[in-house]
This record gives structure tokens, sequence and C-alpha cells, in this order.
């Protein structure tokens, strides 16, 4: 079975621009949740989607947005980029409540 | 709301040695709580969960740890460590009903000496 799948592995773009972000979860898992990564402060929760629904949104600005389409991959975008957004972005997919994580090997964005 | 904060971001043992990895939890709700691991330029990888039941938990690579309600603790030990063992180490904590949020500490850098 495919593990979870994040592409690109590496993006690097400046200030200004907007990125688009993609994750296949693992088949058979409806939902899909992202984390921002940067050291110091760990993980932090951007979103949670579950059968093309958002359920579930961190404490980030409008420029962080995501959707679910029918076959349960996702794509989180983020528009007008900063230098703070620079940081590992992982994808994580899960069959149901509370059960493990499967995350990706994850994004990792630069910003110049 | 739901917290968890992990003591030490930088812990170093001795090959052989215990390892003890602290994380202390916050929530309204019965916890659902996880240890997950990070090796370098990878994903996180479930070590152990606890949901419900006994309250030592036994995981991948030889990892336990103790759900202690009343300290509100769930610390990671390993009796002996293992060079393998260097990475770095989150507890997370999920359990708000209908949700697949988790929140995630700040993670703890294990280093493993000769």
């Amino acid at each position: 079975k495919a593990g979870v799948t994040q592409t690109p592995r590496y993006l690097i773009k400046t200030r200004g621009q907007q990125v688009t972000l993609s994750c296949s979860p693992i088949s058979g898992h409806r939902s899909v949740s992202w984390y921002q990564q940067t050291p110091g402060q760990g993980l932090q929760f951007l979103f949670e989607y579950f059968s093309e629904t958002q359920r579930n949104k961190g404490n980030f600005p409008g420029r962080f947005s995501g959707r679910q389409f029918s076959n349960s991959r996702s794509e989180m975008n983020v528009s007008t980029l900063e230098l703070g957004d620079s940081a590992l972005y992982l994808c994580a997919s899960s069959f149901s409540t509370n059960e493990k994580l499967f995350f990706g090997s994850g994004t990792q964005l630069s910003v110049l | 709301a739901q917290s968890v904060t992990q003591l030490g971001s930088h812990v170093s043992v001795s090959e052989g040695a215990l390892v003890l990895l602290r994380c202390n939890y916050s929530s309204s709700v019965p916890p659902y709580l996880f240890w997950y691991v990070q090796y370098p330029n990878q994903g996180l990888q479930l070590l152990l969960k606890y949901t419900t039941g006994a309250t030592l938990v036994k995981g991948i690579n030889g990892f336990e740890a103790e759900f202690k309600k009343s300290e509100t603790s769930f610390h990671l030990t390993k009796p002996s460590a293992h060079m393998s063992d260097a990475a770095e180490y989150f507890c997370a904590v999920g359990g708000d009903s209908g949700t697949y949020k988790y929140i995630f500490g700040t993670g703890t850098r294990l280093k493993v000496l000769a």
C-alpha cells in the first residue's frame, strides 16, 4: 500500500508569490490534515478535511487555504508569501477519528 | 482547549542508558495521547498511542509510555538507548469528538552519545 505522497518535495519562492502544495493520502483514508513545522515551534495545525469538507482550521491567516477533492487528494495554497512562511509543510491522512496519523515526508518551502 | 508541553527541547543520553522524554498535557475531555518520532528529512511515524484501557502502553523499537491522569503526564521511556534512537520526538493529544485535530508539542531532540 502506497504511503502519503506529497509533491513537490522542495520549493523555493519569493515574497509575494503564491504556492500550491499537493497531498495524496493512503488509499481508503478520507481524512487529510495539514501541519506547518518550524524549528522551535513544533507542528502547528493548519486544517483538516474529511470527505471534501473542512472540519477544523488552525490559527493561521486567510492567506492559507486548502481543499479536498472527491478522491480524497488535498491541496493547500498560500498566497502573498512572506518570509515567515518558510517551513516544512506536512500532510497526514487517517482512516478514522483519533486513529494514528500517517505522515508524508513533507514539502520544504523556502521563501526568499 | 487542549495543549501539550514537552520539557526539554534537547536531551542527551549515553548509549545503553535510560531514555526519558517528558510530556504533560491539558485536556477537558478524556485524551487520546500519541508519541511520534521524526528522523532527518522524513515525516513523522507513530511510536505508540493511548486511547483507553491499560495505562502502560508499549510501542515500537522498545519504547513505552505511561498515562498518569493524576499528573496529566504521558512520559516516554526506553530502558537502553541505541544510537539509532537519535531523532526528534513529538508528543500529541487528540480527543475532541469528531475531529482529527491533533495538538503537538514542540518536540524533543534526542542525542545518543557513544
